[in-house]
């Protein structure tokens, strides 16, 4: 039973375009979203997050956008870079206590020239 | 500041064996995690700890053992290594700054038990 999925394992993009990263989640009592980026041998780093108050958050070329009632967030990155090219993972977690996060599957997103 | 280190890197272990996952962090962060990383399943909580000489079970315990005695130090401990276990283990840490679930990952201890 995954409560968070990445429903598309893999994305490519060509350079300078736009790319969207999309997460569907189940469990409406999450409270805080995440997205990390992932490099080959590597362990994941944070790129951005949104609290469930609000439907926006943005940071430089990336932005992240909520629909509660849909129950699906995604990830913006414009223009796309090469560096970009990463596994990206969708994370959700639940307010008290340690604030466990729920990841998702990953998406593998390729950005060619 | 080295921010979390994990050793080894790579381990090939034999069914049943013992062994232990070192993690290390050094920016006195007191919450502390392992996951692991399995193709297609994300990354999935095993144990995490709030503090020196607190832990708690994840989303997949089983087979494994925690401590932490400092809170620079997180081991992860496999008792009777399983094929099933083959998988890539990543350390996290994280200020228990309200409301900021940023954590910091370790490099990875890719394992494959035989």
């Amino acid at each position: 039973d995954q409560q968070v999925k990445q429903n598309s394992p893999s994305l490519s993009v060509q350079e300078g375009r736009i790319s969207i990263l999309n997460c569907d989640y189940t469990n409406s009592m999450f409270d805080y979203f995440l997205w990390y980026k992932k490099y080959p041998a590597e362990g994941p780093t944070f790129l951005i997050s949104i609290s469930s108050i609000k439907d926006k958050n943005e940071d430089g070329r990336f932005t992240v956008f909520l629909n509660k009632s849909a129950k699906h967030l995604s990830l913006h990155i414009v223009p796309s870079q090469p560096g970009d090219s990463a596994v990206y993972f969708c994370a959700a977690s639940l307010s008290g206590g340690y604030n466990k996060l729920i990841f998702g599957a990953g998406t593998r997103l390729a950005v060619h020239p | 500041n080295a921010g979390v280190t994990q050793t080894p890197k790579f381990q090939v272990l034999k069914t049943g064996q013992s062994m232990t996952l070192q993690c290390a962090q050094d920016m006195n962060h007191e919450y502390m995690s392992w996951y692991r990383q399995d193709p297609g399943m994300g990354l999935r909580l095993i144990h995490y700890s709030v503090g020196a000489g607190i832990t708690d079970q994840g989303e997949v315990p089983n087979g494994y053992n925690v401590s932490r005695s400092t809170t620079e130090d997180f081991p992860l401990r496999l008792l009777s290594a399983a094929p099933s276990q083959t998988s890539v283990y990543f350390c996290a840490s994280r200020p228990p700054t309200a409301g900021k679930d940023e954590q910091y990952f370790g490099p990875g201890t890719r394992l494959t038990v035989t």
